[in-house]
């Protein structure tokens, strides 16, 4: 069975500072996808970035970036440059090669204030 | 390039009614997932449809149905509702083929069982 925790309910971080959301997981499976994945009040889940287990390098996508430290088992996310438009809840996810199935945390609630 | 789409976006049923939720998916995309969220929780899997056959299942009882069509969409269908299926139920399609199979949303549809 996978698993995914995610520690930290809420954080708050202010305009145009960095911030950095955890994740750790579990699986047995040695093939295997994360992701993070935000949530606006708008509710729309929205696809932020995602990292392949067998890749070393860490993923980037603009002000967003992983560190995947696969020995640990983490996947932590930071947003450098916060913006209004990063208020949202945030969620980790895991998939594995053979399962259908994304399995998330609980998510982590991000405020970005002024 | 068409988002995955969702209807409708809220619903009110009472106990012991039947509800169908409607999902189209992303264009380019074969396989729909589906998946629950209650209020302050992360998504959890209820099952994918690939083919037009269920492709997997999270641990959701029978009266959680669905179906896939020809042309991708699919159907999510819950028999009997209780009062704990109140809750945001997410779409998600995805193209089986492709590496990570990265699953992509719908807005949602809100359902509240009084």
């Amino acid at each position: 069975a996978q698993t995914v925790t995610q520690s930290q309910p809420e954080m708050s971080v202010q305009e145009a500072e960095t911030v950095t959301l955890s994740c750790t997981y579990d699986t047995s499976e040695n093939n295997y996808y994360l992701f993070w994945y935000k949530q606006p009040p708008s509710r729309q889940m929205i696809l932020v970035i995602r990292q392949e287990a067998y890749k070393q390098q860490n993923a980037t996508e603009n002000r967003f970036s992983v560190n995947f430290q696969k020995a640990a088992k983490s996947f932590s996310l930071k947003i450098s440059d916060s913006q209004l438009g990063d208020t949202a809840m945030y969620f980790c996810a895991l998939k594995t090669g053979t399962a259908s199935k994304l399995t998330f945390g609980t998510g982590t609630r991000l405020q970005v204030t002024l | 390039e068409t988002g995955v789409t969702q209807s409708p976006t809220h619903l009110i049923k009472t106990r012991g009614q039947q509800v169908t939720l409607r999902c189209s998916s992303q264009s380019g995309h074969n396989t729909v997932s589906w998946y629950q969220q209650a209020l302050g929780q992360g998504p959890q899997f209820i099952f994918q449809y690939y083919r037009e056959e269920e492709n997997g299942r999270g641990n959701f009882p029978p009266r959680f149905s669905g179906l896939q069509f020809p042309n991708y969409s699919s159907e999510l269908n819950v028999n009997a509702l209780e009062l704990d299926d109140s809750a945001l139920y997410l779409c998600a399609s995805s193209f089986r083929g492709s590496l990570q199979e990265t699953q992509y949303f719908g807005p949602g549809t809100r359902l509240l069982v009084l």
